[in-house]
């Protein structure tokens, strides 16, 4: 299996406060971890690549103090969205390869975060 | 161009229709080549994995790549309600990066 289990699947809260996003692999260590954004009716979009260990890359147009990622081990990384305002409401995802070389990504089921 | 092309659909069939579902993609040296299935307010999952050209079944799913043409193929055979989702392609040149069509709405009618 490659499971990956994603918390908390529904946040909502206040705008100016800073939400965490837990992204885990269950059952197989995972040397990098994606976490996407998705809009209504519309396909992922990569914000970031993360290795263990290592800083994040970013893609262009994420700002990375905003989004800070954290990917401390093999098993866990995390996606903190800082200041959030409603603009930042959306639907989050990440996903995470075994190994090295190419593997497929496995998905969690994503975070809904609204940002009142 | 983007490099992957997906027609979003809707896509409505009859339970028991064979279903089509393609995407054309742009550069010819991805090798990587992947199916997700996603319901709504869930992650995707992963369906179908193939490298390079070919064909690969898993039950009642096909995954057809044909690089000459640079176009993907997942059939469904004897489509199911339960089948009802937005289908993803991907791919991938190394398998470190990848790029995603825009979904498929896929609804099968009982």
């Amino acid at each position: 299996g490659a499971v990956v289990s994603q918390h908390p699947s529904w946040v909502i809260c206040k705008s100016g406060t800073s939400v965490k996003i837990e992204c885990r692999s269950l059952d197989f260590q995972a040397t990098t971890m994606f976490w996407y954004r998705q809009f209504p009716k519309q396909s992922l979009m990569l914000m970031a690549t993360s290795n263990e260990g290592s800083k994040a890359t970013y893609e262009q147009g994420v700002e990375k103090d905003k989004f800070l990622i954290n990917h401390a081990s093999l098993t866990l990384s995390t996606l903190t969205v800082t200041s959030a305002h409603p603009e930042d409401s959306s639907f989050y995802i990440c996903s995470a390869s075994k190994g090295q070389g190419a593997q497929p990504q496995h998905f969690g089921d994503g975070t809904r975060l609204s940002i009142l | 161009q983007k490099e992957v092309e997906q027609d979003p659909g809707p896509l409505s069939v009859p339970e028991g229709a064979i279903v089509s579902l393609n995407c054309t993609y742009s550069n010819s040296a991805f090798q990587y080549f992947m199916w997700y299935r996603q319901y709504s307010r869930k992650g995707p999952e992963l369906l179908m994995y193939t490298y390079s050209s070919g064909n690969k079944e898993d039950g009642r799913f096909t995954a057809q790549v044909d690089k000459s043409s640079k176009y993907i193929s997942l059939f469904i055979r004897d489509s199911q309600p339960s089948d009802s989702a937005t289908y993803l392609c991907a791919m991938s040149l190394t398998g470190n990066q990848f790029y995603f069509g825009t979904g498929t709405s896929l609804t099968v009618i009982p």
